[in-house]
């Protein structure tokens, strides 16, 4: 079993759509919760991170955490075409170690 | 500009031919890491340094080394590359274990090898 199973997708929604992006992971000790973008023939760049259980919203997008079912969601609300790209959940204890998940790609539609 | 270069960018190679792949920093950051990127795989972690001349193995390093002489540099090292190690190749840096979930990530090096 991996350590943060992620659907591949991809997932293709029109503009303005609420798009709904999920993680699952396994191991308890688990502190920081990332949600990582990655644009084509681009590196990933950090989107928000969550410490610990609970919800953080920055604009469109709102990162939610629950530890009790170990499960990561990231919204966003009013797509873009410009918020099309691969998501990538990612774990860590914070040691250093991340643990990313397979990655989901997105794809908005005019 | 703060950023993580990594050279080259493409390269295709012939299986048992040494390669190296740079990385840097200009950030001063202490921890650097690579990771490489594969369909249905996502981001698996090759090695890891928390500081120079401190390197440690992650999940997949089998066939490649690293060394830190300098804290801005991470260079990755494959001494007879395979055809398995066809993949795309990144390197990140972040300020530190505290800091460890925010990692700045290069632009990739996508690597052929035949």
């Amino acid at each position: 079993q991996k350590e943060v199973e992620q659907d591949p997708g991809p997932l293709s929604v029109p503009e303005g759509a609420i798009v709904s992006l999920n993680c699952t992971y396994s191991n308890s000790a688990f502190q920081y919760f990332m949600w990582y973008r990655q644009y084509s023939r681009k590196g990933p760049e950090l989107l928000m991170y969550t410490y610990s259980s609970g919800n953080k919203e920055d604009g469109r997008f709102t990162a939610q955490v629950d530890k009790s079912s170990k499960y990561i969601s990231l919204f966003i609300r009013d797509s873009q075409p410009s918020d099309s790209a691969t998501y990538l959940c990612a774990v860590t204890s914070g040691y250093n170690k991340l643990i990313f998940g397979a990655g989901t790609r997105l794809a908005v539609h005019p | 500009e703060a950023q993580v270069t990594q050279n080259p960018r493409y390269l295709i190679t012939v299986t048992g031919k040494k390669l190296t792949v740079t990385c840097s920093q200009n950030m001063n950051h202490e921890y650097m890491s690579w990771y490489r990127q594969d369909p249905g795989l996502g981001l698996r972690q090759i090695y890891y340094s928390m500081n120079v001349e401190a390197t440690d193995k992650g999940d997949v390093p089998e066939g490649y080394k690293v060394s830190r002489k300098e804290k801005r540099n991470f260079p990755l090292i494959l001494e007879s590359p395979s055809p398995n190690q066809t993949s795309l190749y990144f390197c990140a840096s972040s300020a530190g274990t505290g800091s460890s979930y925010e990692q700045y990530f290069g632009p990739g090096t996508r690597l052929t090898v035949t």
